[in-house]
């Protein structure tokens, strides 16, 4: 079956424009994931999703990024007044449960100019 | 607090010798751990799990790695490794009490060669 697929692969920006990065997880996983990978972070956890509720949004790293999950399905993550710190890949993992294995999507690089 | 450190940033190693890449976690983390692998310009990919039942785990590539309680170790092993095997190894364990989240250690990059 389909995987979980993320769009675009690729994304470059200007400082202080807003961007949105979008997540469609394998059908029938209720548990979504946002996580960051950067050369000087690592692999960090973002936000996640359980059905269209967001219960831990506790590793955003600022007000300016958001997301929404709708229908049980597609999530967006948005970034506002993008920050060249903001640069790195944006990666996107759903499971069929809260613990379980979770399955990556191939990621978003995000470049901030 | 809730860490997983994963102890060599870079392991080189030749072709056919065997590896470890060690792992430990903190005994605040719960004990589902998993070993993800990502191939240069990859996504990452599921190598292994440890959910429950028996302490020793394997890929179907040959890869294999012990639950330790004592230890608070999940270090990964491969008898003999290939070219192919070169990427980036990330040991992982879920939070406890945190909706499944992953908590990764710092990676460490396998590097064979011939």
């Amino acid at each position: 079956g389909a995987g979980v697929s993320q769009s675009p692969s690729n994304k470059v920006t200007e400082k202080g424009k807003d961007v949105e990065l979008r997540c469609d997880p394998i059908s029938g996983h209720t548990a979504l994931y946002w996580y960051r990978q950067s050369l000087g972070q690592g692999l960090e956890f973002l936000i996640y999703f359980q059905g269209n509720s967001a219960p831990d949004k506790s590793g955003l790293p600022s007000d300016r990024f958001s997301a929404e999950r709708t229908g049980g399905s597609v999530s967006t993550l948005t970034i506002q007044r993008t920050q060249q710190e903001d640069s790195a890949v944006y990666l996107c993992a759903s499971s069929p449960s809260g613990y379980n294995e979770q399955f990556f999507g191939p990621g978003t690089r995000l470049t901030v100019l | 607090a809730q860490s997983v450190t994963q102890l060599d940033s870079q392991v080189p190693v030749f072709e056919e010798a065997p590896v470890e890449l060690r792992c430990n976690y903190s005994s605040s983390v719960s004990v589902y751990l998993f070993w993800y692998v990502q191939y240069p310009n990859q996504g990452l990919q599921l190598l292994l799990k440890y959910l429950s039942g028996s302490t020793l785990v394997e890929s179907i590539n040959g890869f294999e790695a012990e639950f330790n309680k004592s230890q608070t170790s999940f270090h990964l092993r491969k008898p003999s490794v290939h070219i192919s095997d070169t990427a980036e190894y990330f040991c992982a364990a879920i939070g406890s009490n945190q909706g499944g989240k992953l908590i990764f250690g710092q990676g460490t990059e396998l590097s064979v060669k011939p």
